[in-house]
């Protein structure tokens, strides 16, 4: 079955930890985005890539790193410079430059301990 | 920043009447869609609309567009306890990939 496949489901960082969130899709999607989801707020753009080797930022990228060396994997790291990184956290593809819809995955939620 | 603002935030229903949410924008756009969210899960696409047709449906979803006031309707009919979930409108701008979300509405189905 084709879909996006995000990890893990529930991570804990600690107070000035790197964490590193998965993304991987099996659509032959050319483009990935990467939202954050706070309570009440929807969802927010932290980063996106059309391509391979090259991505964008979004509204809300400061603290957040990511890197697009293979086209079905978008890996998103949260660094200590993130300094409220609690969030629900959801990555998805859509098909090329128009967007006819997005493909979700299923989450990852973000906790600091 | 938010494009979409919908209203109401939230709405609780009996089963078997109809839901209706509102969407509203900023800026002229290419199309908008709109996505269902289970709790704590990821956001399924239910429907998208160019900004050149006025209605579209889809079995029991039905949307309206109205780019002259920027606000789009989503109109469930015989709502169903599943549909219990977030929904929320997204705009796609100019020629750029990326969607921009509203804040959602929140729809209870009870029986």
């Amino acid at each position: 079955d084709g879909g996006i496949t995000q990890s893990p489901k529930y991570l804990f960082r600690k107070e000035g930890q790197n964490v590193t969130l998965s993304c991987e899709q099996n659509l032959n999607h050319d483009a990935m985005y990467w939202y954050r989801q706070d309570p009440g707020q929807g969802l927010r753009l932290i980063y996106y890539s059309q391509i391979v080797n090259d991505f964008q930022k979004g509204d809300i990228a400061e603290g957040y790193s990511v890197s697009r060396e293979k086209k079905e994997s978008f890996p998103l790291t949260v660094t200590s410079a993130q300094k409220n990184p609690t969030a629900f956290y959801l990555c998805a593809s859509s098909i090329g430059k128009v967007n006819y819809g997005y493909t979700f995955g299923s989450g990852t939620r973000l906790t600091v301990v | 920043s938010q494009q979409g603002e919908e209203d109401p935030q939230a709405l609780s229903i009996q089963e078997g009447e109809n839901a209706t949410m509102n969407c509203s924008y900023k800026t002229s756009i290419n199309n908008l869609q709109w996505y269902r969210q289970n709790s704590g899960r990821g956001l399924v696409h239910l429907i998208l609309i160019r900004s050149n047709e006025r209605e579209k449906h889809s079995g029991r979803l039905r949307v309206t567009l109205d780019t002259s006031k920027k606000s789009s309707s989503l109109l469930i009919t015989a709502s169903r306890a599943a549909d219990t979930a977030s929904y929320f409108c997204a705009t796609v701008t100019g020629t750029a990939s990326k969607l921009t979300f509203g804040t959602g509405t929140r729809l209870q189905v009870t029986l």
